[in-house]
């Protein structure tokens, strides 16, 4: 079973449409868990952590499942500039090692 | 806004050669990781360094990986004789704390070994 398991996408979506990324885990161990998004050829950059209680950033929300090992994420109200690959990460046995997953891509489209 | 830097953005090297890729992470910060990411592929570790030492590796960090701080800025991965599968994207990060959050990533060295 792959550490971190993702939607491979890509998920084609209109301007304003809402959309869900899903990711499962497979280290109970994991402490920290995280969304990532990366443009094409750039570094990964921070989207937002994910508690057990869920939590938001504006138009983005998290979720997380520590007994189904099962982390979410939605976008609302998609925008153009929201294209690009969306990242689930875990951390490893230890505090600051991160494990991605493979992505799933998102193309928002006018 | 602190950033970490990479040198250089692009590398292309011969087979069997060896190379450096340099890394000045954020100033204030204490742990050092180098990622690599094949074209098309996850995102995978290689190192996390802390206290002059290596603190975890994974099973790609063999021994032709080594990882250095020559001085109070850098942070240098080694590839002592590359092969065509290195092939790949260099992240170095880096964070203040031993939690995973604050991690920074900077833009990336993108290998091609020919």
């Amino acid at each position: 079973r792959k550490e971190v398991e993702q939607d491979p996408g890509p998920f084609n979506v209109p301007e304003g449409a809402t959309v869900a990324f899903n990711c499962t885990y497979s280290n109970s161990a994991s402490q920290s868990f995280f969304w990532y998004r990366q443009d094409c050829r750039k570094e990964p950059k921070l989207l937002m952590s994910v508690y057990s209680s869920g939590n938001e950033d504006g138009r983005f929300t998290a979720q997380l499942n520590r007994a189904s090992q099962y982390i979410s994420l939605l976008i609302r109200d998609s925008k153009l500039s929201d294209s690009a690959t969306y990242l689930c990460v875990v951390t490893g046995g230890g505090y600051n090692k991160l494990i991605f997953g493979a992505g799933t891509r998102l193309a928002v489209h006018p | 806004e602190p950033e970490v830097t990479q040198t250089p953005s692009h590398q292309v090297t011969q087979m069997g050669q060896e190379v450096i890729l340099r890394c000045v992470p954020i100033s204030n910060h204490l742990y050092f990781y180098w990622y690599r990411q094949i074209l098309g592929q996850k995102v995978e570790f290689l190192v996390s360094f802390y206290n002059n030492e290596i603190s975890e590796k994974s099973e790609i960090f063999d021994d032709q990986f080594s990882v250095e701080r020559p001085d109070g800025s850098n942070f240098t991965l080694k590839i002592r004789s590359t092969k065509l599968e290195d092939s790949a994207m260099y992240f170095c990060a880096s964070s203040e704390s031993a939690r995973a959050t604050g991690y920074t990533f900077g833009s990336g060295t993108r290998l091609t070994v020919v």
